[in-house]
């Protein structure tokens, strides 16, 4: 089973600032990563696949790079609705595992 | 808009058995593979298993396999996960997910609102 750590696990910034969550997989996942949101209450929804690849409807301040082992998450000024928990899951091997999350919050 | 409502869920006693159904709207079902997700309270989701469009691909989570069953009725655009010999840990909010393919594996780009299943003597 392919391991996915996340780090940290909570980052305290302004709104404004810019947020960079690191996710690190416990063997090569190519590029099958992807990146998703979840505020209390909702479901996740996904913001990023395949390590850089916006999904449908997400603000172009998300923005994920990485390959192999190494993959970042970045949000360019943050806005108000952005405070919230990302988690990292990979589909190169079954199964497909989820990080534990990394939570926005604000400082 | 794609449009996903999970049902079914409730208080059970280990061991015990339980049905859950998803029925979606707003796309071609039958052209897509989907998923069950868990998130057990105060933590990360955990996938539990997926079926491809034609029910030919099933996969499960270890976790899971041999207790639990996916199916889907397209004919419905409806999926199901029978959940047997129920467990304290199966214990969680369970979300159905459709993939933006037919193939597996995918990515779960479009979520329920989640249905709660609590194991509990």
């Amino acid at each position: 089973e392919i391991v996915l750590t996340q780090s940290p696990g909570t980052l305290s910034l302004s709104p404004g600032e810019r947020a960079t969550l690191s996710c690190r997989a416990s063997q090569s996942v190519s590029r099958y990563l992807a990146w998703y949101q979840q505020k209390p209450g909702q479901a996740p929804r996904l913001l990023i696949y395949d390590s850089s690849t916006r999904a449908t409807g997400i603000p172009a301040r998300f923005s994920g790079s990485g390959s192999g082992t190494d993959f970042t998450l970045t949000i360019t000024g943050l806005e108000p609705e952005d405070f919230a928990v990302y988690y990292c899951q990979q589909r190169s091997n079954w199964p497909l595992t989820f990080g534990g999350g990394t939570k926005v919050e604000i400082k | 808009e794609v449009q996903l409502v999970e049902s079914g869920g409730g208080l059970v006693k280990p061991g015990e058995s339980l049905r859950l159904s998803c029925a979606a709207s707003g796309f071609t079902f039958s052209y897509y593979s989907m998923n069950w997700v868990r998130q057990a309270p105060g933590k990360g989701p955990e996938w539990v298993s997926s079926i491809d469009y034609s029910s030919s691909y099933i996969f499960y989570g270890d976790s899971v396999k041999g207790r639990f069953t996916i199916s889907r009725d397209n004919a419905k655009n409806s999926l199901y996960l029978q959940m047997d010999s129920l467990r304290a840990e199966d214990t969680a909010v369970y979300y159905c997910a459709t993939t933006s393919t037919g193939g597996l594996p995918d990515w779960f780009h479009s979520w329920g609102q989640g249905t709660l299943v609590t194991v509990s003597s």
